[in-house]
This record gives C-alpha cells, structure tokens and sequence, in this order.
C-alpha cells in the first residue's frame, strides 16, 4: 500500500528549531518529487516547499524562505523539512505529499496524515 | 501572491449538482493546465479528486469533474450525495515565487 507518515512535530518555543520527516512506502521513492504542505486548524492549505527527485531543485515559499529547508534521503525513503527560527505562525499540521512527477506536475496525488506543529512561549 | 479565490461555501440536496469557482489569474490557473482539486473530510487528509484540469485519478467518481474557462476553474458534484458533505480545494502551478497557489476553501454542505 502506497503510505506517507509524518513525524518530528511538537510544541516548541519562538526562534526554535524542528525538524520534520516523511516516511514512505509502497512505492519508489526517488521516482517522485515532493511537497510538504501546511494547514492551520480549520483553516485552508498553505503550499511550504518542494523538491524533486533527486533535489536538485528545490522551492519554498516566501513565509518560510531563509528558515526551512528541505531535504530528502532516498535511501532512506524519506523526506525532511528542517525549520529554524520558528514563529507563532508557523503553528499549523504539516503534510507531505507525492508529486506525480519526477520534477514537478504541482500537485500532490498522495499525502500523509500530518504531524502538528505548535509554536508556543 | 494572493490564494486562488473561492466561494466560502456551497449546498444542494441530494440528488442535485453544484458547482465550485476557483479563480486566478493568467499567471496560474488561466494560463497552465497544473490545475488540481482536493477533497477534504473533517480530521482527514486531502485527497486529490482531479488533476490538470478535468482528470480524475482511479478510483474517484465521475459524479466529480473538472473544466475551466479563462482564467476561472470549476468543480461540479452530479447526483450529490451525503458523504460528499466536506471541504473541497482547488490548487495551481504559479509562476510567482509562490510555486503551488491553493484556494481558500469551499464547505460543501448536503441539505
């Protein structure tokens, strides 16, 4: 069965860091670029960053640019997002997704169930 | 750059179609066909339900189906049904520094 599983969220002070991971499996791994997405509690999705196959690319939005990186390790299966400098609104349930596509097709045809993120003094 | 704008919610009986609006600009959803949309239960996953524009992934029902005219993309649910009762997301390629747009959101609610 074709799974992703985050893990690594947690309550954590202002100007801290996390660092996020995405298991997964059923599938080949580095066939795929990924994306991790975030969303605040009742509220809509948020696109974070994205990184192809292999990472030689990779993209990140304008919120979070300078602080996270992604990263993934293909022999491992997995993808990362660390986060420093960490800010109240960076509290939200983070999820990763496939991308159907080696490089980039921006959408997302598998996705985790989240780990949640709280940014709290 | 800002979301991609939807109506904050939408309702029919069952047995009715409904359609959802997403609108963007030429920069994304008007000029490229990396249009998605995503379903989405309470305390679940999104799930996708189309892709690039009016594809359906194995698996989700043709009651669901996807078009776009301009710069203006739309859902419709046919022969709406109870578990269809979520919120629902529209997504685009942008070629903002923003890579991935979404929608705000639209609640579906089945009367």
């Amino acid at each position: 069965e074709v799974q992703l599983a985050e893990s690594g969220g947690g309550l954590v002070q202002p100007g801290r860091s996390l660092r996020l991971a995405c298991a997964a499996a059923g599938f080949t791994f580095d066939d795929y670029a990924m994306h991790w997405v975030r969303q605040i509690p009742g509220q809509g999705l948020e696109w974070v960053s994205s990184i192809t196959w292999n990472g030689g690319s990779v993209a990140y939005a304008d919120s979070v640019k300078g602080r996270f990186t992604i990263s993934r390790d293909n022999a491992k299966n997995s993808l990362y997002l660390q986060m420093n400098s960490l800010r109240v609104e960076d509290t939200a349930l983070y999820y990763c997704g496939r991308d159907p596509g080696v490089n980039f097709y921006y959408y997302m045809d598998v996705w985790g169930r989240g780990t949640s993120v709280t940014v709290s003094s | 750059q800002s979301a991609l704008t939807q109506p904050a919610s939408v309702s029919g009986s069952p047995g009715q179609s409904i359609t959802i609006s997403c609108t963007g600009t030429s920069s994304d959803l008007g000029g490229y066909d990396y249009l998605s949309w995503y379903q989405q239960h309470p305390g679940k996953a999104p799930k996708l339900i189309v892709f690039e524009v009016s594809n359906r992934p194995s698996g989700i029902s043709n009651r669901f189906s996807g078009s776009r005219s301009g710069n203006t993309a739309s859902l419709t649910i046919s022969g709406l049904q109870a578990e269809d009762e979520a919120d629902y997301f529209c997504s685009s390629f942008s070629t903002s520094t923003t890579l991935v747009l979404f929608g705000g959101g639209t609640r579906v609610t089945v009367l």
